[in-house]
């Protein structure tokens, strides 16, 4: 199994960002795929899910209106596109793979992408 | 503030076990959800060590293990080595409700 992640990006505050994870050694449909961020300085923080099946998100509370996960069954690529930056998005963006078909523990990670948000 | 809480800080010598604790809420962690642990190092990314509550994924130490008591959850590591010196995250999961990770705890090996 392995997530391959896009490279690092650098938006100016109120700008978008789309991030790209690229599965492989394993069938893609089964099971959900997370997106995860880690601030300098601060912990994970769970972003939300996406059922690559049936297509069906989930997002945080606190993220809810501002980020979107979609999915590419042709690719065995899974993006997350977070509106509306601001410096508090500074991050590095992880996905990972759920471990069951209904969610749970994450088995596998991608590299991580570093979103920089500055003007 | 996370609703699930965790030392800041543990340490320990080689060879000795450390225990990082997890308590949250009845709605975070009790009953139900399941929790796990990641383990974390500075420019890789974070690795499971265990799972629903006290599952080892397969190639993960025997020295790491999991328990869960109501509204507290906790990951010892024996015989602590070097290489455990990392950042470590209890996450917890329900169902149809947000993923939670703890504050995280930063284990050094003096």
């Amino acid at each position: 199994v392995q997530l391959v992640q896009s490279g690092a990006e650098v938006k100016k505050p109120g700008a978008s960002v789309k991030v790209s994870c690229k599965a492989s050694g394993y069938t893609f449909t089964t099971y959900p795929i997370n997106w995860v961020r880690q601030a300098p300085g601060q912990g994970l923080e769970w972003m939300g899910r996406i059922r690559v099946s049936h297509g069906m998100t989930k997002s945080s509370q606190r993220l809810q209106g501002r980020v979107t996960m979609t999915t590419d069954t042709s690719t065995n690529t899974a993006y997350m596109e977070l509106r509306s930056l601001t410096s508090d998005d500074t991050a590095v963006y992880y996905c990972a793979k759920s471990r069951g078909v209904m969610g749970g523990s994450f088995d596998f990670w991608g590299q991580g992408t570093l979103v920089t948000v500055s003007s | 503030q996370s609703a699930l809480t965790q030392p800041a800080s543990v340490s320990g010598s080689p060879g000795q076990s450390i225990t990082i604790s997890c308590t949250g809420t009845s709605s975070a962690i009790g009953g139900s959800y399941l929790v796990s642990w990641y383990q974390h190092s500075p420019g890789k990314a974070p690795k499971l060590v265990i799972y629903d509550d006290i599952k080892r994924p397969s190639g993960v130490s025997v020295r790491f293990s999991g328990f869960k008591s109501g509204n507290t959850a906790s990951l010892t590591i024996s015989g602590l080595q070097a290489e455990d010196e990392a950042d470590y995250y209890c996450c917890s999961f329900g169902v149809n409700i947000d993923v939670i990770f703890g504050g995280g705890t930063k284990l050094t090996v003096l």
